[in-house]
């Protein structure tokens, strides 16, 4: 009973280099999400992909990119790191990108960009 | 602007009291709002959802309460344990369809023994 499950769980970039967090869930959800969440300020959405096949701009997309590889999986790159992106990454999924349905968050990645 | 203010940032209670946390919204047009509990280092776990047409709704020794008119919210907790430590997130959604998701900055709760 996994839920959503995160990769990895830190790590450490120096300026410029790329990297792709990872995110998988087995409880079959249509939706899935990624966020940002910094100090002082509430989660934000950076991407979201409503269904297999598809994927839309939340809030803050600039310098990420996503891709939803299959229906249990969804990842999140950074090509080219700057220090602005140091935050604590969340993906979360949902049976369906409407209302009234319950998130489930994985435990999170964070990013330090130095 | 949809905004979500939760109060107070911080709380310190002893094991065994009960406390309220408040939410204070400006988002529209109004789907449901949720409450999260988020442990250090871990992801936001739900604890209630509420329609508009829902004034409470509990879950354990978790109750929150919804005034959709003044756009207020509380999360009481009952006979606090140590295990309730954690940050407490409100959540509004606004209804585009898409669930928007407008969160708050959390209030931090330190149960003391």
């Amino acid at each position: 009973n996994a839920g959503v499950t995160q990769t990895p769980k830190f790590q450490v970039l120096k300026t410029g280099q790329s990297m792709t967090l990872q995110c998988a869930q087995d409880m079959n959800h249509n939706s899935m999400y990624w966020y940002r969440q910094d100090p002082g300020m509430g989660l934000r959405l950076i991407y979201y992909s409503a269904s297999e096949g598809t994927t839309d701009k939340g809030e803050v997309p600039n310098g990420y990119n996503v891709s939803r590889l299959n229906k249990r999986e969804f990842s999140l790159r950074l090509e080219s790191a700057a220090p602005s992106q140091t935050s604590v990454y969340f993906c979360a999924s949902s049976e369906e990108a409407r209302t009234n349905y319950g998130y489930t968050f994985g435990s999170g990645t964070r990013l330090t960009v130095v | 602007k949809n905004q979500v203010e939760q109060s107070p940032q911080s709380l310190i209670i002893l094991e065994g009291k009960n406390c309220t946390l408040q939410c204070n919204y400006t988002v529209s047009p109004f789907s449901n709002l949720r409450w999260y509990k988020q442990d250090t280092g871990r992801g936001p776990v739900s604890l209630t959802i509420m329609t508009f047409s829902e004034n409470t709704k509990s879950n354990g020794r978790y109750t929150a309460t919804l005034d959709a008119d003044t756009k207020q919210s509380s999360l009481h907790i009952t006979a606090s344990q140590l295990s309730d430590s954690a940050s407490y997130i409100c959540v509004v959604t606004v209804n585009t369809g898409f669930q928007k998701l407008v969160f708050g900055t959390g209030t931090r709760l330190l149960v003391s023994p």
